[in-house]
């Protein structure tokens, strides 16, 4: 089947540390990968995506590579802010045979939390 | 990325009533809607997806009597919650998705406190 597994949280870190988030996934055909971030009260933002195996996504400092040896897709920041406090959810869209449909299977999510 | 708006943001309601939450995706035609509810603290779980102008395709152990989903247009999909009960309190988001699209794009969600 297809899952998504995220490190379990809470992460505590202080500001201008390195942050890792593990993601591993499950599935079949040929997902794309993301990384969506949550503040607290409000809906999902997508932060970065990778569509192919070896592709890396960017966006505001974090970064992702499609591991497909490893079925990864680890999130980095190479110093956190707080700002950057909220809770991150990796998830895969689901392939139907010819494309991606725009199905998403969720992580259980991370929560960051960065102190000044 | 395209915009989808959803609309109420928050929602209080009454036990045995109906709510209606809207989804529309405001700069392109979204051929297929998602409708997630999160759970506090929990992760998205996909309740059900509608394509425009055919019924929705419910997730198991989602009761499709209960939570009531139109695609009427290619820019706006439905979710009712019908005869709600305080176990529906819940955060739910949709997005929305065509063709060709690699994501889909998500709706800012509807927190929903029934009392």
């Amino acid at each position: 089947g297809n899952s998504v597994t995220q490190m379990e949280g809470p992460v505590t870190l202080s500001e201008e540390a390195f942050l890792t988030i593990n993601c591993t996934y499950t599935a079949t055909g040929y997902p794309s990968l993301f990384w969506y971030v949550q503040y607290p009260g409000e809906g999902l933002q997508l932060l970065l995506k990778a569509t192919k195996a070896d592709d890396k996504g960017s966006n505001k400092g974090f970064e992702a590579t499609y591991r497909k040896e490893t079925t990864s897709f680890h999130l980095e920041k190479g110093s956190v802010q707080v700002s950057d406090s909220a809770v991150y959810f990796c998830a895969l869209s689901l392939w139907d045979g010819s494309s991606n449909t725009g199905k998403l299977i969720f992580g259980q999510g991370t929560t960051l939390q960065v102190k000044p | 990325g395209a915009v989808v708006s959803q609309h109420p943001s928050r929602v209080i309601c009454k036990s045995g009533t109906s709510v209606k939450i809207e989804c529309r995706s405001l700069d392109f035609q979204a051929t297929t809607m998602f409708w997630y509810r999160q759970f506090p603290k929990q992760s998205l779980m996909l309740m059900a997806t509608s394509n425009e102008g055919s019924k929705a395709t419910y997730e198991q152990g989602v009761e499709k009597d209960k939570f009531l989903i139109n695609h009427a247009s290619l820019t706006l999909s439905t979710l009712t919650v019908t005869s709600a009960h305080p176990e529906d309190s819940s955060f739910y988001i949709c997005s929305a998705s065509r063709t060709g699209l690699t994501e889909a794009f998500f709706g800012q969600g509807t927190r929903l406190t029934v009392v």
